[in-house]
């Protein structure tokens, strides 16, 4: 099947500090890509919609400012997460539309200390 | 929203078939049904999708009722690698940029020895 890289897989940022994080659709391009997030024990929740070439779409409640989202090529989009607070730590997944079927990447834990 | 039902947990004998059911009564003549499932602490894998016809690969075969309002994935000889939430989407496929998977809690399967 089709594989979706995450970099990095695990990563661990002081309070107030930013951490980037990055998607890359390995063997097809992608124009569209998602990003989640994922709480201990809960289903995934999507953030917002990553368009190649545009701005992002978020999901109600998801504050843009804090989530940035940046599609720069048909095969990576990053999330970076700014100012981050240790509310935000948590399992962080992308996904990549080959056009037929998404594909996810392996997630990323996030902890902020 | 996610538009599907399923029941939050099953068990089944390692060898047996596992049989999972979802309930789509409300898609639309365009939406695919997609199966996903997630091991712990991963990203979800892609397990198969289908629109109205029976489709079966290597992991796993997609029964879907001809009204489409319900569908069944059977992996036919668990495994206890197969332990894991087993998520049911609909989606239209194909509309590159447009479609988004939203989760439900899907299922919980244990397979037992």
């Amino acid at each position: 099947g089709a594989v979706v890289s995450q970099h990095p897989s695990r990563v661990i940022c002081k309070s107030g500090t930013s951490v980037k994080i990055e998607c890359r659709s390995l063997d097809f391009q992608a124009t569209t890509m998602f990003w989640y997030r994922q709480f201990p024990k809960q289903s995934l929740m999507l953030m917002a919609t990553s368009n190649e070439g545009s701005k992002a779409t978020y999901e109600q409640g998801v504050e843009k400012d804090k989530f940035l989202i940046n599609h720069a090529s048909l095969t990576l989009s990053t999330l970076t997460v700014t100012s981050a607070h240790p509310e935000d730590s948590s399992f962080y997944i992308c996904s990549a539309d080959s056009g037929n079927t998404i594909y996810f990447g392996e997630g990323s834990w996030l902890t902020v200390v | 929203d996610a538009k599907t039902t399923q029941p939050p947990s099953m068990d089944c004998a390692e060898g047996r078939a596992a049989n999972l059911p979802c309930n789509h009564s409300t898609i639309s003549g365009n939406e695919y049904v997609y199966w996903y499932r997630q091991i712990h602490s991963q990203g979800p894998q892609y397990i198969i999708h289908g629109l109205k016809n029976n489709e079966t690969n290597e992991m796993a075969s997609l029964i879907i009722t001809e009204d489409r309002k319900s569908s069944t994935l059977i992996l036919p000889h668990a495994t206890l690698r197969d332990t894991a939430v087993y998520y049911c989407i609909v989606r239209v496929s194909g509309s590159r940029g447009a479609q988004k998977l939203v989760f439900g809690q899907g299922t919980r399967l244990t397979i037992n020895p």
